[in-house]
């Protein structure tokens, strides 16, 4: 049982260049987070996905898009990274919204 | 919608002491407030939640008060170890309601306490 597993652990990106981050999640659970967290401001949501196939966003979109094609899978893309998205991204999921979120152990990005 | 402040922003305590961190929150429907703890360089983990139809809740050194009048909630550490320093996170949310411009629920986390214990 890994729970909740991210993949790249870490990546660095010139700015203009995309990537994609992949979330993986064994628990069966329904909804999936995308969160950045960054120094001194906790962790924001990105977007979030009530299920298979449907996503939404939340706190901080813009930049970023998402696909939940598999219930297993959630997918965080950056069509075009900047500066400013250098972070360190966390994925959740959970059985209920917003309850009880396990998270997965973090991807850091550097975009120079 | 809702809006979670958490202070102090810093923490540090000899061991053995207890600790205690607060959040604040704006909006009183909110009926869900968990706390994460998260090591440095790990994944945030859930230690301990409480719902709004209950005032303290208590697992081993680790105890969640919640006082629906103030709009604030607590985290309380008591004997305090040096594997509980860590950074702590509370949020609060209307349990099961997904966040929506049009209903106002939101799930914020606070900006975290970095606490660190003495030996």
């Amino acid at each position: 049982n890994a729970g909740v597993t991210q993949t790249p652990k870490f990546r660095v990106l010139k700015t203009g260049q995309s990537m994609t981050l992949l979330c993986a999640q064994d628990m069966n659970h329904e909804y999936m987070y995308w969160y950045r967290q960054d120094p001194g401001m906790g962790l924001r949501l990105i977007h979030y996905s009530v299920g298979e196939g449907t996503t939404a966003k939340g706190e901080v979109p813009d930049g970023y898009n998402v696909s939940r094609l598999k219930k297993q899978n959630f997918l965080l893309g950056l069509e075009s990274a900047a500066p400013s998205q250098t972070s360190v991204y966390f994925c959740a999921s959970s059985y209920q919204v917003f309850w009880k979120l396990f998270f997965g152990e973090g991807s850091r990005l550097t975009v120079l | 919608g809702e809006n979670v402040e958490q202070h102090p922003s810093t923490l540090s305590v000899q061991e053995g002491d207890s600790a205690v961190i607060k959040c604040t929150y704006s909006d009183s429907a909110s009926n869900y407030f968990p706390w994460y703890k998260q090591e440095l360089g790990k994944r945030p983990q859930l230690i301990i939640d409480i719902r709004s139809n209950v005032g303290e809740k208590k697992d081993q050194r680790i105890a969640v008060t919640l006082n629906k009048t103030a709009k604030h909630f607590s985290l309380h550490i008591t004997e305090t170890q040096p594997e509980d320093s860590a950074v702590y996170f509370c949020a609060a949310s209307k349990m099961g309601e997904l966040p929506s411009p049009n209903t106002g629920n939101q799930f914020y986390f606070g900006t975290g306490t970095s606490l660190t214990v003495i030996p």
